[in-house]
């Protein structure tokens, strides 16, 4: 079992829609969570961080972390074809050195 | 604005040529990685380095090896080229902590031929 799991996609939405992207982690000494988005042939960028459990909201985006099921999520709201892309969510625990990835989802946003 | 530079978009090589891939971040980070990424495997770490001369094996090491001489610069090398190191290679950094993560390059698209 990886430490964190992905579903890769792709996710198919029309434009407007409420999107829903997710992971699960297995490593409860995790502490770090982010989303990066990588559009096609670039790097991926930071798109989102968070600290231990909750949410915290950037414009159209938010993250949430449940640490008590493992589960990590990211909200995109009113979506935009300029949201097409892979969405990859990343942890880490306290004193770590790397990140660990999930393989990203492919998101498709249709005007 | 905050960079890390790859020094090739595209490169195309030969089989056993000896390749290298030269990443320079300007933010003073200790860290820096190499990962490669391919279609459905995602994210695989293949060296990083947290100080100036130093270096750990990620999770695919084999066939490559790393250079760390200055804090700046991080370069990875394909000793000899083989079709199955085709890939995009992606250079990171990050501060000590990797609180706020890493920040990636543009990555090298690397074809072996």
């Amino acid at each position: 079992q990886k430490e964190v799991e992905q579903d890769p996609g792709p996710l198919s939405v029309p434009e407007g829609a409420i999107v829903s992207l997710n992971c699960t982690y297995s490593n409860s000494a995790f502490q770090y969570f982010m989303w990066y988005r990588q559009y096609s042939r670039k790097g991926p960028e930071l798109l989102m961080y968070t600290y231990s459990s909750g949410n915290k909201e950037d414009g159209r985006f938010t993250a949430q972390v449940d640490k008590s099921s493992k589960y990590i999520s990211l909200f995109i709201r009113d979506s935009q074809p300029s949201d097409s892309a892979t969405y990859l969510c990343a942890s880490k625990g306290g004193n770590n050195r790397k990140l660990i990835w999930g393989l990203g989802t492919s998101l498709a946003v249709n005007p | 604005d905050v960079k890390v530079t790859q020094s090739s978009r595209y490169l195309v090589k030969r089989t056993g040529e000896k390749v290298f891939l030269e990443c320079v971040q300007d933010m003073d980070h200790e860290n820096m990685f190499w990962y490669r990424q391919d279609p459905g495997l995602g994210l695989r770490l293949i060296y990083f380095s947290y100080d100036v001369k130093m270096k750990e094996k990620g999770d695919i090491p084999e066939g490559y090896s790393v250079s760390r001489e200055k804090k700046e610069r991080f370069s990875l090398i394909l000793e000899s080229a083989s079709t199955n190191q085709t890939s995009m290679y992606l250079c990171a950094s990050g501060d000590t902590g990797l609180v706020y993560g890493y920040t990636f390059g543009s990555g090298t698209r690397l074809t072996v031929v």
